[in-house]
């Protein structure tokens, strides 16, 4: 149980395109998702917390025109890297919480962006 | 800032050799969380301590809360190759509440 799917596993795309990333909690229902950006080696940097039916809430220094995120659903949030730049290449994790209490977070593989 | 540290960043030991890992913090958490991420890979999900004090064992691997549940712990015995890999401490104050990261842990056992 706790699967967490991503969508696509990478994908390559022209400086100034956007590009959708889909997470998918597949066997439960996730009130809450978490966008995570990645650096090779490195930790973990929170980029958003995605609450079904409401606004996201972004972190600081993250720009919310340009990471759009939506979460329509208990199963479903998508982030939307818009007008894309090379320096936005990079390896993007969602995370999604069941209802156990004890916040624990489920990670889904991660989608590795990659902007020509 | 509800930060988390976690030492060492780096470590490559043999095969065979035992290892520990350190997650501090000035912060109690309601929960800690250890992850382990392989490259390409999202973290995947070792374990969750909640209780002050509390040990739990997986096979190899022992995590433990500190009394105060400030710091945790994680020490493998005997690393094998396949114990390659990021380790993430993380923790959480609350369910549905963001997570807290340590800046992970590179370890490589080598062969």
């Amino acid at each position: 149980g706790a699967v967490v799917s991503q969508h696509p596993s990478w994908v390559i795309c022209k400086s100034g395109t956007s590009v959708k990333i889909e997470c998918r909690s597949l066997d439960f229902q996730a009130t809450t998702m978490f966008w995570y950006r990645q650096f090779p080696k490195q930790s973990l940097m929170l980029m958003a917390t995605s609450n079904e039916g409401s606004k996201a809430t972004y972190e600081q220094g993250v720009e919310k025109d340009k990471f759009l995120i939506n979460h329509a659903s208990l199963t479903l949030s998508t982030l939307t890297v818009t007008s894309a730049h090379p320096e936005d290449s990079s390896f993007y994790i969602c995370s999604a919480t069941g209802t156990s209490g004890s916040g624990e977070q489920y990670f889904g593989p991660g989608t590795r962006l990659t902007v020509t | 800032t509800q930060l988390l540290e976690q030492s060492p960043q780096f470590l490559s030991i043999q095969e065979g050799e035992n290892l520990t890992v350190y997650c501090n913090s000035s912060s109690v958490f309601s929960s800690l969380q250890w992850y382990r991420q392989e490259p390409g890979e999202g973290p995947v999900l070792l374990v969750t301590v909640v209780t002050g004090g509390e040990v739990k064992k997986l096979k190899r691997l022992t995590f433990q809360f500190g009394d105060a549940r400030k710091d945790s712990s994680l020490h493998i015995t005997a690393a094998q190759p396949g114990d390659t890999g990021l380790y993430l401490c993380a923790g959480a104050r609350g369910s549905g509440s963001r997570l807290t990261f340590g800046e992970g842990t590179q370890l490589t056992v080598n062969p």
